[in-house]
């Protein structure tokens, strides 16, 4: 049963357009959110996240907006450039519990066009 | 600082053989985590380990297991290797302990052991 789901699993941009990426999540207990962003033969690497408090969080280019009533985060990329061309992964984690174990969607590969 | 590290990088077993994947993670970390990364199914969590101690498990058959030694450093243990056991193996390491901030959550991966069972 997957709790975080990316329905896309691809998407291409034009460079210097928005790059859009979408997460929903079906657990009303996950209260922290994480973007990871994965070359191919490398290990998945941290990007951005949000705690549940919050409904964005920027950092330069990027920015994760979370819409709780939704169950629906989303990272946007501005302005793509072709070296954000990677596999996206969301992740979510419920810190109540005290696992340290996160629960990541299927992935979106973003293909930004030069 | 290092990275977290992997060994070995690339396996090829046959089915019913048992292979042991290693992780060391970065210095100062004391929590390590094991995900399985498959197409389609993304990342599925294996177990955590937290000083020495599985703190942690996903729903994996018990032919996976783990430990921790007091280095911090991880191992993977997967015996009766079945087909369907072909894939990427993740370790992730974080600066979690107990009752920290949520940036602690931040987890930081290796790598990865491409394993393929034929």
């Amino acid at each position: 049963d997957q709790q975080v789901k990316q329905n896309s699993p691809s998407l291409s941009v034009q460079e210097g357009r928005i790059s859009i990426l979408n997460c929903d999540y079906t657990n009303s207990m996950f209260d922290y959110f994480l973007w990871y962003k994965k070359y191919p033969a490398e290990g998945p690497t941290f990007l951005i996240s949000i705690s549940s408090i919050k409904d964005k969080n920027e950092d330069g280019r990027f920015t994760v907006f979370l819409n709780k009533s939704a169950k629906h985060l989303s990272l946007h990329i501005v302005p793509s450039q072709p070296g954000d061309s990677a596999v996206y992964f969301c992740a979510a984690s419920d810190s109540q519990t005290g696992a340290n174990n996160l629960f990541f969607g299927t992935g979106t590969r973003l293909t930004v066009i030069p | 600082k290092a990275g977290v590290t992997q060994t070995p990088r690339y396996l090829i077993k046959t089915r019913g053989q048992q292979v042991t994947l290693s992780c060391s993670p970065i210095s100062g970390h004391r929590s390590v985590s094991w995900y399985q990364q498959t197409p389609g199914q993304g990342l599925q969590f294996l177990f955590e380990y937290f000083s020495e101690t599985q703190r942690n498990k996903g729903n994996f058959p018990g032919r996976f297991s783990g430990r921790q030694f007091s280095n911090s450093r991880s191992e993977m243990n997967v015996s009766t290797l079945e087909l369907g056991d072909s894939a990427l193996y993740l370790c992730a390491s974080s600066d979690r302990g107990t009752g920290e901030g949520l940036s602690s959550y931040e987890q930081y991966f290796g790598p990865g052991t491409r394993l393929t069972v034929t």
